[in-house]
């Protein structure tokens, strides 16, 4: 595709409930990162993956979220029994090549909000 | 909380120059990134500077890296209307995750 895409791009949510949020990246790009971005804030790195492969899940808050890449390509980020402080601007970016000098490119983003 | 600092807003004139300003606390970062946000669009990569270089000019942006203060800055002349946004200053950890500041609004007033 032309860019990172996200869907939803707004979802809104009852506390308790699980979401899945959507990340297409750039065709061919082998690395997909998810970044969260809270109000004010940069964003902070959660996930990364070459390929299928989770390379570093180190920023995800807790056991709560957890991401997959199952063929390579799409990605989804999923937060089980959502509570009132996950919400934020989750962010997906690509890159083309594993990692090291590539840029990122940053999807639109999906806006979650936990009523 | 992050390692990358910004100031918070800066304001501007139509036609004068901006100066962002950054300081990066990981000396083996490879790359630094300004990266810019408009209201209700993604961040958008404006420009990016190998760790070896001291400055990097690109059409209406320079970039300036002192990577001994760890202090990353980024002038754009002749500043516009459209230029109005918050501009993300960004290090590259371990070469794969970016580490962002908090972001500069930048107003820019006629």
């Amino acid at each position: 595709g032309a860019g990172v895409s996200q869907s939803p791009r707004y979802k809104v949510t009852k506390r308790g409930q699980d979401v899945a949020l959507r990340c297409d990246p750039i065709s061919g790009h082998v690395s997909l990162y998810w970044y969260r971005q809270a109000l004010g804030q940069g964003p902070e790195f959660l996930t990364y993956f070459n390929y299928e492969a989770q390379q570093d899940k180190s920023g995800l808050p807790n056991d709560r979220f957890s991401a997959e890449r199952p063929e390579g390509s799409i990605s989804t980020l999923t937060i089980q029994r959502t509570e009132q402080r996950d919400s934020a601007m989750y962010r997906c970016a690509s890159s083309s090549g594993l990692a090291g000098a590539d840029t990122q490119y940053f999807g639109p983003g999906t806006r979650l909000t936990v009523l | 909380g992050e390692d990358v600092e910004q100031s918070l807003f800066l304001s501007v004139r139509e036609g004068d120059s901006s100066v962002i300003n950054c300081t990066y606390t990981d000396s083996s970062s490879t790359y630094l990134y300004w990266y810019k946000q408009e209201p209700g669009a993604g961040l958008q990569l404006l420009t990016y500077i190998f760790s070896n270089m001291d400055m990097k000019q690109d059409q209406r942006l320079t970039v300036l890296l002192n990577k001994k203060d760890k202090h990353l800055s980024l002038r754009i002349a002749d500043t516009q209307t459209g230029d109005s946004a918050i501009y993300f200053c960004a290090e590259s950890i371990d070469d794969y995750k970016l580490s962002f500041g908090a972001g500069t609004t930048v107003t820019v007033r006629a």
